[in-house]
């Protein structure tokens, strides 16, 4: 099946720093790319929607300007957590898909946990 | 956007022991998808269902659909150890003209005991 892989898997920073999260399909071009975030014990709640070559749309709430997000190719996306706090301390994940029908199977990381001191 | 909800949020079971979990969801879907997450991992794609359809199977999982009642249920039949995990459904949404993203439920969280 397809492969997508995240790095990296864990990372502790000051409060302050950037941190930026690679999210890689290994095997097929995606041109979507979805980043999640998940608090312990909760669902994950969709942040963004990258489209490769275009800006991300980004799910009500979420600060575009604090977390930046870049596809630059059909098979790699970042996500920068900038000025980073330990509220945003959590497990993110992202998620790819090859096609833009509604039965298209998203392929998921294995996620980045984040924990900001 | 439309939130799945699960029940139970929790289940401890026997291994042999039938598992259901239950997933609700408020508006109209184009399908209807469940994923399996172990502890601190990404998730694994496990069964989609279209709305169009009632029940599918896939090896020991049936998930079932009642669009009328805006629910679903995922069965895990003969379970195992190692079906230990938090099961999540998922429904589907337009979300821009290039296509759709998933709306999480709260997940279920699955203890197998040997």
């Amino acid at each position: 099946g397809a492969v997508v892989s995240q790095h990296p898997s864990r990372v502790i920073c000051k409060s302050g720093t950037s941190v930026k999260i690679e999210c890689r399909s290994l095997d097929f071009q995606a041109t979507t790319m979805f980043w999640y975030r998940q608090f312990p014990k909760q669902s994950l709640m969709l942040m963004a929607t990258s489209n490769e070559g275009s800006k991300a749309t980004y799910e009500q709430g979420v600060e575009k300007d604090k977390f930046l997000i870049n596809h630059a190719s059909l098979t790699l996306s970042t996500l920068t957590v900038t000025s980073a706090h330990p509220e945003d301390s959590s497990f993110y994940i992202c998620s790819a898909r090859v096609g833009g029908r509604v039965q298209e199977t998203q392929y998921f990381g294995p996620g980045t946990r984040l924990l900001v001191l | 956007s439309q939130q799945g909800e699960e029940d139970p949020q929790a289940l401890s079971i026997q291994e042999g022991e039938n598992a259901t979990m239950n997933c609700s969801y408020k508006t109209s879907i184009n399908n209807l998808q469940w994923y399996r997450q172990n502890s601190g991992r990404g998730l694994v794609h496990l069964i989609l269902i279209r709305s169009n359809e009632r029940e599918k199977h896939s090896g020991r999982l049936r998930v079932t659909l009642d669009t009328s009642k805006k629910s679903s249920s995922l069965l895990i039949t003969a379970s195992r150890a190692a079906d230990t995990a938090s099961y999540f459904c998922a429904t589907a949404y337009r979300e821009s003209n290039s296509g759709y993203a998933l709306n999480f439920g709260k997940g279920t969280s699955l203890l197998v005991t040997p």
